[in-house]
């Protein structure tokens, strides 16, 4: 109950497409949902969160969707660029404890 | 812009050994977690540390594990007797002075144990 299922593995888009990552999760507590960019050989660092009052947050080219209903969320990379190339990792928590990662995803975005 | 530190960056260890690593939180942050990553797989929660205190550890994190703040700025984990399983990143994260604000995350120290 406490995972966090993320899809896909691995995506590949062009430069100026939308790249799109979701996760789903089953624990009901959560009440947190960040996603990190990891490059390679650093730290996750923030990207963007959201808290289930909210059914979508926007930061720049950074969309978090969210479906409490469902207990979905998803982020969009509008306009995607050669340097959005990383691993993505959807994340949730309950009041600020233990952050629950997916899987991650490997963004590759094409000049 | 403050930033964890960790060190060392890389670690290299026979198994049976004891490695400490070491973290340096951001100053006025009052959580502190260790999460590891092994090679390929997602971010794992080790340990959550507030006032002194373990406040939250999981399964991973048996007794051959421990986690110090020796003074008002390290972080340490030590790992006493190491495993060949053991090899992976582990990432050192604070967040601040209320519970739920965000976790920032260290480099990593990538430790191998042979």
């Amino acid at each position: 109950q406490q995972q966090v299922k993320q899809s896909p593995q691995s995506l590949i888009v062009q430069k100026g497409g939308i790249s799109i990552i979701n996760c789903a999760y089953e624990n009901t507590a959560f009440d947190y949902f960040p996603w990190y960019q990891q490059f390679p050989g650093k730290g996750p660092a923030l990207l963007i969160a959201i808290r289930p009052d909210v059914s979508e947050k926007k930061e720049g080219r950074f969309t978090i969707s969210f479906n409490k209903s469902a207990k979905q969320f998803s982020l969009h990379i509008m306009d995607s660029q050669p340097g959005d190339s990383a691993t993505y990792f959807c994340a949730a928590s309950t009041s600020g404890s233990r952050l629950t990662f997916g899987e991650g995803t490997q963004l590759t975005v094409n000049p | 812009e403050p930033e964890v530190t960790q060190t060392p960056s890389h670690q290299v260890t026979q198994m049976g050994q004891e490695v400490i690593l070491r973290c340096v939180p951001i100053s006025n942050h009052l959580y502190f977690y260790w999460y590891r990553q092994i090679l390929g797989q997602k971010v794992e929660f080790l340990v959550s540390f507030y006032n002194n205190e373990i406040s939250e550890k999981s399964e991973i994190f048996d007794d051959q594990f421990s986690v110090e703040r020796p003074d008002g700025s390290n972080f340490t984990l030590k790992i006493r007797s190491t495993k060949l399983e053991d090899s992976a990143m582990y990432f050192c994260a604070s967040s601040g002075r209320n519970r739920g604000e965000t976790q920032y995350f260290g480099p990593g120290t990538r430790l191998l144990v042979l």
